[in-house]
């Protein structure tokens, strides 16, 4: 079975400073690695799929880095705001288009 | 973008009932909407992939005549939880493609809770 790890589980960061966290995976048979972006009561939203090892992807103040061959993933958020307050959650896709999903990043600013 | 209308949002139910989740796909064909429970503090667990006028394909450990899906159109998946028990109690959400190389979608899930 297939784990995929995040840490750390939860997070609280001052408004304005930068922060990032970690999704790991078994770095055999590596297809692809999806972040979402998850508040409350909505629907998570895709940020980014990586796919090759050394993928650097960028959107707005938020970038991820890809190691297949380590097996981790890093999200980094710079000058963080209230409004990055979300769960974020990197998935691997495994056989057939499964995503197997990490517990997610519980990310909370602070005014 | 594309949008997955999920519905309902909320549930409370009486143990021995049955329960039916909607998700439609609004402006797109899902050619596969997978569905995912959520127990608290864990992960989006896959249950079912389902793939439009096919039986759906459980995950191992999922009972499949508990977890009934329904996949009959292109825009609309069922998930019907049938004699719920409060063990049942937990998120449900689905994601739907378009195809192999399309995104995920996802509905906004919905809390079940059976007492």
């Amino acid at each position: 079975i297939l784990n995929v790890e995040q840490s750390p589980q939860s997070l609280h960061v001052q408004e304005g400073d930068s922060t990032n966290f970690t999704c790991s995976f078994p770095s055999s048979n590596f297809y692809a690695l999806h972040w979402y972006r998850w508040e409350t009561a909505k629907s998570p939203e895709a940020l980014f799929v990586m796919t090759l090892n050394g993928d650097e992807k960028k959107k707005g103040r938020i970038s991820a880095t890809l190691n297949t061959k380590e097996g981790y993933s890093y999200l980094y958020i710079k000058g963080s705001q209230p409004e990055d307050s979300a769960t974020y959650l990197c998935a691997l896709i495994q056989g057939a288009q499964k995503l197997v999903f990490g517990q997610g990043t519980r990310l909370t600013i602070n005014p | 973008g594309a949008v997955v209308s999920q519905h309902p949002s909320r549930v409370i139910c009486k143990s021995g009932t049955s329960v039916k989740i909607e998700c439609r796909s609004l402006d797109f064909q899902a050619t596969t909407m997978f569905w995912y429970r959520q127990f608290p503090k864990k992960s989006l667990m896959l249950m079912a992939t389902s793939n439009e006028g096919s039986k759906a394909t459980y995950e191992q450990g999922v009972e499949k005549d508990k977890f009934l899906i329904n996949h009959a159109s292109l825009t609309l998946s069922t998930l019907t939880v049938t004699s719920a028990h409060p063990e049942d109690s937990s998120f449900y959400i689905c994601s739907a493609t378009d195809g192999p190389l399309g995104g995920y979608t996802f509905g906004s899930g919905t809390r079940l809770t059976v007492v």
